[in-house]
């Protein structure tokens, strides 16, 4: 595996449901972020983490919550979500933070019903 | 607050038609202008960084400019591979915040 690798790819959910999606990143960089992408929206930032400590969380709802055990794993839980929630959630890496070159995974299409 | 617009919004191009995409911004104290490439159903992919007004870069058939406020990214003689959506970002270095344009959807006909 090389670069950035996003689970589920695609993901259909009810409001209620419970669900999670996991980044994992192979070019052991030492910061993770989570962007969402809307139709017709620039992307967005959600949540920055940096050698697993969070340094910025964008006024994202308590409805996402972030986890990153180590530097090469992150995972955006999800739960009792709106269907406007419904997006591409892109997982982007970078060697350190304070820089505008990412590297993005494929994302993870989310559908709330 | 920063702000990135880009233009045209879609733009169709016959193949060795070449042209520009527009990328405007306005923030308080640029740290770095980026290019990425985004293909359907795939995340955005690192293109370019400008530091400072004047500064090129180039890639293949890409070429992207920087100016006080605005950049362009010139494509020459386009072929059908180069349709995509090229995203435009800004950094100011402040709470390791990028803030993107809308995205211009190239399309290349052959």
């Amino acid at each position: 595996e090389t670069g950035v690798t996003q689970t589920p790819r695609h993901l259909v959910m009810g409001m209620t449901n419970k669900k999670s999606l996991k980044c994992e990143q192979h070019l052991g960089h030492n910061a993770m972020y989570w962007y969402k992408q809307s139709a017709k929206k620039p992307l967005e930032l959600m949540f920055v983490y940096s050698l697993e400590e969070r340094v910025e969380n964008n006024s994202v709802p308590s409805r996402f919550s972030p986890e990153c055990p180590n530097s090469s794993h992150l995972f955006l839980h999800l739960h009792t979500l709106q269907p406007e929630d419904s997006a591409l959630y892109l997982c982007a890496s970078s060697q350190v933070p304070d820089t505008g070159e990412l590297f993005f995974g494929e994302g993870s299409r989310l559908t709330v019903l | 607050e920063d702000q990135v617009t880009q233009s045209p919004e879609a733009l169709r191009l016959q193949e060795g038609e070449s042209s520009s995409l527009n990328c405007s911004y306005t923030v308080s104290g640029l740290r770095g202008l980026f290019w990425y490439r985004q293909d359907p159903g795939k995340g955005p992919e690192f293109l370019f960084t400008l530091y400072s007004a004047g500064e090129e870069k180039e890639k293949e058939r890409l070429k992207a400019t920087l100016t006080k406020k605005e950049s362009f990214l010139h494509i020459t003689a386009p072929k059908p591979e180069d349709s995509a959506t090229y995203l435009c970002a800004v950094y100011t270095g402040a709470n390791s915040k990028l803030t993107f344009g809308k995205g211009i959807t190239l399309s290349v006909r052959p």
